[in-house]
């Protein structure tokens, strides 16, 4: 059975950082790409990040590009997400996400999520 | 970038009823949409990808078709477990795997 356990959700004040970890079980791990996707209290699903099964290949969402940082320990079966910079509009539940296939970009297997809130 | 429209935004009806929700592209995409459900204070669920492909589990009520630009996600029976948040999302290209605004979906 595939399990994601995030990690790492927190209070932080703005300008501050966070790291998120998505401890995976269940499916290979290195043979799939891994997402984050987040969503504000009581709003949408808005992607973040994703990383090839390799770990080479990353890519973000305009609105986190240049302060989140995904990465992968394909030896540790993690994701992580570090966040800088946080801002208010970053406050979410942050769900990291499994590839329904390898690295066709689309999702079957999602965690319960980790909040992250940003406030002074 | 390419974005992605959801409607209507919300909808009542009935037990039996047939339900259809459309996602729009700005620009085509192919076939390359998938469908999320996701219940109250629930994970989403992939229901559908390809388009018009069922993921495994998913009951056979729900339908998805369309391609290019327009899209539709139907419910043939509307069951009271039906009751969600349902998302298109594209997967064209990685630089953007947008989301759709949501249609949230309600028995009458």
């Amino acid at each position: 059975e595939v399990q994601l356990l995030e990690s790492g959700g927190g209070l932080v004040q703005p300008g501050g950082s966070l790291r998120l970890s998505c401890a995976a079980s269940g499916f290979t791990f290195k043979s799939y790409a891994m997402s984050w996707v987040r969503q504000a209290p009581g709003k949408g699903l808005e992607w973040v990040s994703i990383i090839y099964s390799g770990g080479s290949n990353t890519y973000s969402a305009d609105s986190v590009k240049g302060r989140f940082t995904i990465s992968r320990d394909n030896s540790k079966n993690t994701l992580y997400l570090q966040m800088n910079s946080l801002r208010a509009e970053d406050t979410a539940v942050y769900f990291c996400a499994k590839d329904r296939f390898g690295d066709l970009l689309f999702f079957d297997s999602w965690g319960q999520g980790t909040l992250v809130t940003v406030s002074s | 970038d390419i974005q992605m429209t959801q409607s209507p935004s919300s909808l009542s009806a009935s037990v039996g009823d047939r339900v259809t929700i459309t996602c729009r592209a700005s620009q085509g995409i192919g076939y390359y949409l998938a469908w999320y459900q996701q219940k109250p204070g629930k994970v989403p669920k992939l229901l559908i990808y390809a388009a018009s492909t069922l993921q495994s589990g998913v009951p056979s009520r729900f339908r998805g078709s369309g391609s290019g630009t327009d899209f539709t996600l139907t419910i043939s029976s509307l069951q009271p477990e039906d009751v969600a948040t349902y998302y298109c999302q594209k997967y064209d290209s990685a630089l953007a795997l947008t989301f759709g605004g949501g249609t949230k979906v309600e028995i009458k």
